[in-house]
């Protein structure tokens, strides 16, 4: 079976520092790779996706991802964070191929950004 | 907003209590999913439906069940409830189509259930 971990839980940086959450899979074939977000009391929405090609993603909001299919990583990026980038992040799988089939998400970081 | 949405918001029972959750996908969607969210389990995947019929399962539990309707609205019922079912239930929507790799799913805003 799919996994996928996040190696940090909690995160707190101050703003205009850079950030990188690392996300790490587990599956034996291939995969699409997604960074999601949860703001504060609202909805899950899609941050960036990888599926094929260019191993570098750019998503909303400055974010970009780097997938490395040797490490099986997919951590997340951005070189200067805000206040407003408070919010819980998920890391998810969805095995390619399987077009019936739900996302693996990893536990999630809670990241909170100081002014 | 994502155009997928979910009654109630809140739902608070008793141990031993069935709920009922509703979920309403975004227009032109045919395919609903449910996740749960706990603090010890995360989130996760309890089943697909696509078009009115179950397309795939993950950890869902026997006294949970699912359904969609003609409407394409879904409901997932939660019987026998413990007090570990106490969680946040998310549900997806996509235009997922058979034979696509995948659809972006869209979520809704939840339904958290509280079981005392």
């Amino acid at each position: 079976a799919q996994s996928v971990s996040q190696h940090n839980h909690h995160v707190i940086l101050s703003e205009a520092a850079s950030l990188e959450l690392g996300c790490n899979y587990s599956y034996g074939g291939t995969v699409n790779l997604f960074w999601y977000v949860q703001y504060p009391g609202q909805h899950l929405q899609l941050l960036l996706k990888y599926f094929s090609g260019d191993p570098l993603v750019k998503g909303i909001k400055g974010f970009e991802a780097e997938f490395i299919k040797s490490k099986f990583s997919f951590n997340l990026r951005k070189p200067s964070v805000q206040w407003s980038d408070t919010a819980e992040y998920f890391c998810a799988l969805h095995r390619s191929g399987g077009g019936a089939d739900g996302l693996t998400f990893g536990k999630g970081t809670h990241l909170i950004i100081q002014p | 907003d994502s155009g997928v949405t979910q009654t109630p918001k809140h739902l608070i029972t008793a141990t031993g209590q069935r709920v009922t959750l509703r979920c309403s996908p975004r227009s032109g969607d045919l395919s609903v999913y449910w996740y749960q969210q706990s603090l010890d389990q995360g989130l996760q995947f309890l089943i697909q439906y696509y078009n009115g019929e179950e397309r795939a399962k993950g950890n869902i539990l026997e006294r949970f069940s699912a359904q969609q309707f003609p409407d394409l609205h879904s409901e997932l019922n939660l019987s026998s409830l413990e007090l570990g079912d106490s969680a946040l239930y998310f549900c997806a929507s996509s235009v997922y189509t058979s034979g696509r790799s995948y659809n972006e799913q869209f979520f809704g805003p939840g339904t958290r259930l509280t079981v005392l």
